[in-house]
């Protein structure tokens, strides 16, 4: 059975970096396509990132581009998400996603606030 | 970057009654290879999406055959026939034929 278990999520001040961490059970990570999905508090779903399975490929939304990274550790099967510069209108809870969205994480929080 | 627009953006509907939701694209979302990668979510109160129709008109397996997905080009259609409580919840249409990738502003469905 395919699940994903994200984590990593915390309250942060502007400016601050985080990492969150997708856990991969049931499937081998590395050999599939992966996003990350932000959601801000009572607002829809934003499209942040995507890793290729393939070639390792990425691509990131204008509102991260140049501040996060996403990556993956085939080792671990886990994929992550490299936070800097981090400001308000980041704060949502964080989804992984494998695939085009065939199945999703539980979301991890993240908040970012003075 | 590709703009979805959904309408409507709330939807009252009765038990058993059937609901449409329209999805426009402000340009064509047929890829290059032929597919045209248009998806549709439900997600329910307090949980993770879930993917209900990929390509336009997939059903996920699983998925009832109430929900069905209709379109091309830069309009798309979620039909749910016969409506009901379960069915509740924020429906999101989503591109991922142009980068970046885009998802409408959701339609929120609910119980009259």
């Amino acid at each position: 059975e395919v699940q994903l278990v994200e984590s990593g999520g915390a309250l942060v001040q502007p400016g601050e970096s985080l990492r969150l961490s997708c856990a991969a059970s049931g499937f081998t990570l590395s050999t599939h396509d992966m996003s990350w999905v932000r959601q801000a508090p009572g607002k829809g779903l934003e499209w942040i990132s995507f890793i290729a399975g393939r070639d390792g490929a990425t691509y990131y939304a204008d509102s991260v581009k140049g501040r996060f990274t996403i990556s993956r550790d085939s080792g671990k099967n886990s994929l992550y998400l490299q936070m800097n510069s981090l400001r308000g209108e980041d704060t949502g809870v964080y989804y992984c996603s494998l695939s085009k969205f065939a199945s999703w994480g539980q979301g991890t929080l993240v908040t970012v606030s003075s | 970057d590709v703009v979805l627009t959904q309408s409507p953006l709330s939807l009252p509907v009765t038990l058993g009654q059937s609901a449409s939701i329209s999805c426009r694209s402000s340009e064509s979302l047929v890829y290059s290879d032929g597919n045209t990668y248009l998806i549709w979510f439900h997600q329910r109160p307090g949980q993770s999406p879930r993917r209900l129709i990929k390509k336009v008109s997939d059903r996920e397996f699983g998925v009832p055959d109430r929900f069905s997905g209709s379109g091309s080009g830069i309009d798309f259609t979620l039909k749910i026939s016969r409506v009901e409580a379960e069915d509740v919840g924020v429906y999101y249409c989503m591109q991922g034929s142009r980068w970046p990738w885009t998802f409408g502003q959701g339609t929120k469905v609910e119980i009259k």
